[in-house]
């Protein structure tokens, strides 16, 4: 079975801070692929990154950076120097070929706060 | 213009209303999808549709009912619904089911069932 877990509930930060966000997968595939998505108060989930399973190297956009680690099944998401518009529930989620690509399964979120 | 949108964006119903949600994507995809989001829970994906056939449905009780007359288009059908079924539901849309097709949102639908 598929299973993605982000431990961490909520995250509060000052602006300015680094803060990473943790995600850690579950999948018995070996073809998968991992998302990042953002969902502010308005409610809609803005896509971020797609990553697959054969592709192990970290990517970097703007304040944005992703560190994706097979070892641990791990595909963490750091945003550098925070600002008040970065808060919103983040949630991770995976697809893989077993259970069918159309079927995304997320995490619970984590909700980030960050403060002026 | 938004990729995906919903309307409405709020619905308060009692139990014994019916209403219907509805997606539209501008996006040109081929398959769309209904996900519900309820508090403390990971988004559960209901149905899901591809080129107007349905090829996903998990379990859903008979109460919500999916219509997609076409590719760009979703409807969600509510009839007696139960307090529990209060929850942000989120259409999404998809270029097709490969593995490299992401799934694009709109805004929820936010509904409070009295």
């Amino acid at each position: 079975a598929q299973k993605v877990t982000q431990a961490q509930t909520e995250i509060s930060v000052v602006e300015k801070e680094d803060v990473t966000l943790d995600c850690v997968y579950e999948t018995r595939d070996t073809t998968y692929y991992l998302f990042w998505y953002k969902q502010p108060p308005s409610g809609e989930l803005v896509f971020l990154i797609r990553r697959n399973s054969f592709d192990e190297q970290n990517e970097i956009s703007g304040r944005y950076s992703w560190n994706f680690q097979k070892s641990t099944s791990s595909f963490n998401f750091t945003i550098t120097a925070s600002q008040v518009v970065d808060s919103a529930v983040y949630f991770c989620a995976l697809k893989a070929e077993n259970t069918g690509f159309q079927k995304l399964v997320f995490g619970t979120g984590t909700r980030l706060l960050v403060s002026p | 213009e938004t990729g995906v949108t919903q309307t409405p964006r709020h619905l308060v119903m009692g139990m014994t209303n019916k209403k219907s949600l509805k997606c539209e994507q501008h996006l040109g995809h081929n398959a769309m999808y209904w996900y519900k989001q309820s508090a403390k829970k990971p988004l559960e994906l209901m149905f899901v549709y591809s080129l107007e056939e349905r090829v996903e449905n998990n379990s859903v009780p008979s109460r919500f009912s999916p219509e997609c007359p076409n590719s760009s288009h979703l409807f969600l059908h509510l009839h007696t619904l139960q307090p529990e079924d209060s929850a942000l539901y989120l259409c999404a849309s998809s270029r097709g089911l490969a593995e490299t097709d992401t799934q694009y949102f709109g805004p929820g639908t936010r509904l409070t069932v009295l």
